[in-house]
């Protein structure tokens, strides 16, 4: 069975520092990884997904993910974080089939 | 925690006939609902924001008329697929916005798959 954990509920960076949100799946075949973003009062937003191609993703406004088998991660990070990227942000699996499964979320917060 | 419980979980159907998907929010009043659909190996495609007592807003090139959606009360809101189609074949998940404390929270019903013969 596919799961999706999150750690951290909430993390709290400072404007300009790395940003990293940690997210751990299981499954039993080869997963598609998938980073959304959720700002209030709107609906998810695609920051980037993994599809077996290249391990290392690059998603919109400077995020990347890395997907690493060995440890059944696919972590979210940016370099340099911005007011703006405080937001929600869910991590979700799918293995190739029509269920995806979403980790409970991790709140940003950014400060000045 | 919050749950949001979606039925049915799977769905087959003629084509022609409507089917109603309902997504309850079981602990909390959500004010906001969406809706999305999902292709296998594809992310999910926002199809309209549901808020109570108002029409529902929907994405560009999402018909109104072939997706109905009903934010009756702050607890139930439902998709109905009209004249289903083959092409409508598709994974619909909802997800319920509750807002306390001065944060909004997204909860995810566990989806319906919708198979159109």
């Amino acid at each position: 069975a596919q799961s999706v954990t999150q750690l951290g509920s909430h993390v709290s960076v400072s404007e300009g520092a790395l940003v990293l949100l940690r997210c751990n799946y299981s499954s039993s075949v080869p997963p598609y990884l998938f980073w959304y973003v959720q700002y209030p009062n709107q609906g998810l937003q695609l920051l980037l997904k993994y599809t077996s191609a290249a391990t290392l993703v690059k998603g919109i406004n400077g995020f990347e993910a890395e997907y690493k088998k060995s440890e059944t991660s696919f972590h979210l990070t940016k370099p340099s974080a911005h007011m703006s990227d405080a937001a929600e942000y869910f991590c979700a699996v799918n293995t190739g089939g029509f269920k995806t499964i979403f980790g409970a979320g991790t709140r940003l917060f950014v400060k000045a | 925690g919050a749950v949001v419980s979606q039925h049915p979980s799977w769905v087959i159907c003629k084509s022609g006939t409507s089917v109603k998907i309902e997504c309850r929010s079981l602990d909390f009043q959500a004010t906001t609902m969406f809706w999305y659909r999902q292709f296998p190996k594809q992310s999910l495609m926002l199809m309209a924001t549901s808020n109570e007592g108002s029409k529902a807003t929907y994405e560009q090139g999402v018909e109104k008329d072939k997706f109905l959606i009903n934010h009756a009360s702050l607890t139930l809101s439902t998709l109905t697929v009209t004249s289903a189609h083959p092409e409508d074949s598709s994974f619909y998940i909802c997800s319920a916005s509750f807002s306390g404390g001065g944060n909004e929270k997204l909860f995810f019903g566990s989806g319906t798959q919708l198979s159109v013969l």
